[in-house]
């Protein structure tokens, strides 16, 4: 069974401390591994894709890195308003020739002024 | 563009009554899912499409139901709501699988 496990649950930082969330993950067939930022009461926001170990993209203050088992999401120097749950989620082959997301619980960042 | 579009936002309903939830999606992406979030769980899939007239279940798809008639609509009907159906549902498209997935602001639906 495909799995997605996030740490640590939250996260609290002080505006301009810099640290890294992570996301370990066992799949079959990784097609995938995406990130997103959820701000309370909307729709998961997609911040990026990786698809093959030792990539890595940036935006702003963020970057996200993947190896053979886990994901990185590294947030340089953040600021209040970057305080949100980011989720991880991979898209994997599931059964036929079909292919499922399966996500982790989030990461519930805050950043404090 | 509208992206992915959800209605309604909020929905309270009794227990027995049955209700269908709108998803819209403007981008002509062929894959289309529903998902749940409840706290603790994270997004939970319920069923998915990969294309017009294709559906199949995902890993929480009892008392849900779903049809894809169009490219653009992906409905999910709950025929006898329970209180166990208290969630925040979210729809979401992808053009290609494997590549990101866009999500609708969700719906809140409380079952008394």
């Amino acid at each position: 069974e495909d799995q997605v496990t996030q740490s640590p649950e939250a996260l609290r930082l002080q505006e301009g401390e810099s640290s890294s969330l992570n996301c370990s993950y066992t799949v079959s067939g990784l097609r995938g591994l995406f990130w997103y930022r959820q701000d309370p009461g909307k729709g998961p926001e997609f911040l990026f894709t990786l698809y093959s170990a030792g990539e890595e993209k940036e935006k702003e203050r963020l970057k996200a890195t993947l190896t053979k088992k886990e994901s990185f999401l590294h947030i340089t120097a953040p600021k209040p308003e970057d305080s949100a749950t980011y989720l991880c989620a991979v898209a994997a082959r599931g059964g036929g020739s079909n292919y499922k997301l399966t996500f982790g619980k989030g990461t519930l960042l805050t950043v404090n002024p | 563009n509208a992206g992915v579009t959800q209605t309604p936002k909020f929905q309270v309903l009794k227990t027995g009554q049955s209700m269908t939830l709108q998803c819209a999606q403007d981008m002509n992406h062929e894959y289309m899912s529903w998902y749940r979030q409840d706290p603790g769980m994270g997004l939970r899939l319920i069923h998915y499409s990969v294309g017009a007239g294709i559906t199949d279940q995902g890993e929480v798809p009892n008392g849900y139901n779903v049809s894809r008639s169009t490219t653009e609509d992906f409905p999910l009907r709950l025929l006898s709501a329970a209180p166990s159906q208290t969630s925040v549902y979210f729809c979401a498209s992808t053009k290609v699988w494997g590549t990101e997935a866009f999500f609708g602001q969700g719906t809140r639906l409380t079952v008394v």
